[in-house]
C-alpha cells in the first residue's frame, strides 16, 4: 500500500494570502488526487492532478483559484489562492492503486486549514 | 447528476451487527468503495466492489447489487473503536472520477 505525507498538517492564514499544500507518495503512482472535506461534510473532489500536462479540475473549482502542480510521479502541490474564511477546511490528497482486478485508493493525513 | 445515499446517523451496541446501507444513482459506475473515518483522520479504505456479490474481509463485508445501484457494508462482532463515519464512494467510468456519500454517522454503545 502507498504511504502519503502531507505538509503543512495544519496552518491558520489571514484571509487574501495564499497557502501552497505538499503531498508526497512513498512510490510512483499514476494518479493523483486533491480533495477538501469541510466541517462535518463528506468529500468533494477539487482535481485530478495530472504528471506533465495542467490538472483536471471539477465543476465549481478553477486553476486560478486552486493552482496544481504535478512535476513528477510521486509528488504533487495544491495551492489555495486569495483565502477567504470560506476556504477553512481539510484538505486532502489521495493516490490509486489498481493491482489487477484490485483497486484502492489511499489517503494522505489531510492539511486543516483555517482561514481568519 | 450524480446521486449517492446513506443513512445520516445509526446506533448500535457492542457485540452486535450492523448493516449500513447505500443506493447510488450514477452516469456511470466503474466500482463502488467503502471507507472509515474516524473524527479528525483521513479515510480509510474498507472494501471495493465491482461484481455483484458480497465481499468478506475479517468482520467487515461489503455487497454490490449493480442492477439495483445498491450497496450495503455489514460490521460484525461491533467493537467500541468502529465508532466512526463510513463512506461510500463509487467510481465513475470517466477518468476514475469518485464520488462520496455524505457518509453514515455510526455510534456504538457499551
Amino acid at each position: 500500500s502507498a504511504v502519503i505525507s502531507q505538509k503543512p498538517s495544519r496552518d491558520i492564514c489571514q484571509r487574501g494570502t495564499s497557502l501552497t499544500i505538499q503531498c508526497q507518495v512513498d512510490s510512483q503512482v499514476t494518479m493523483m488526487f486533491w480533495y477538501r472535506q469541510q466541517p462535518g461534510q463528506s468529500l468533494t473532489l477539487i482535481a485530478t492532478a495530472n504528471q506533465g500536462s495542467e490538472a483536471t479540475y471539477e465543476s465549481g473549482f478553477v486553476i486560478d483559484k486552486f493552482p496544481i502542480s504535478r512535476p513528477n510521479l510521486t509528488f504533487s502541490t495544491l495551492t489555495v489562492s486569495n483565502m477567504s474564511p470560506e476556504d477553512s477546511s481539510i484538505y486532502l490528497c489521495s493516490v490509486e492503486d489498481r493491482q489487477g482486478a484490485s483497486y484502492e485508493q489511499y489517503f494522505g493525513p489531510g492539511t486543516r486549514l483555517t482561514v481568519t | 447528476g450524480q446521486n449517492i445515499d446513506q443513512p445520516t446517523e445509526m446506533t448500535a451496541t457492542e457485540g452486535a451487527i450492523v448493516q449500513i446501507n447505500c443506493t447510488y444513482q450514477t452516469s456511470g459506475f466503474n466500482g463502488l468503495f467503502w471507507y472509515q473515518q474516524h473524527a479528525g483522520e483521513a479515510p480509510t479504505f474498507l472494501s471495493y466492489n465491482v461484481l455483484d456479490g458480497l465481499e468478506e474481509k475479517g468482520r467487515f463485508s461489503s455487497f454490490l447489487s449493480r442492477s439495483k445501484g445498491y450497496s450495503y457494508l455489514l460490521l460484525k462482532e461491533l467493537q467500541m473503536k468502529d465508532s466512526a463515519s463510513y463512506l461510500c464512494a463509487v467510481i465513475l467510468n470517466r477518468d476514475d472520477k469518485i464520488i462520496f456519500g455524505k457518509g453514515t454517522r455510526l455510534h456504538i454503545l457499551p
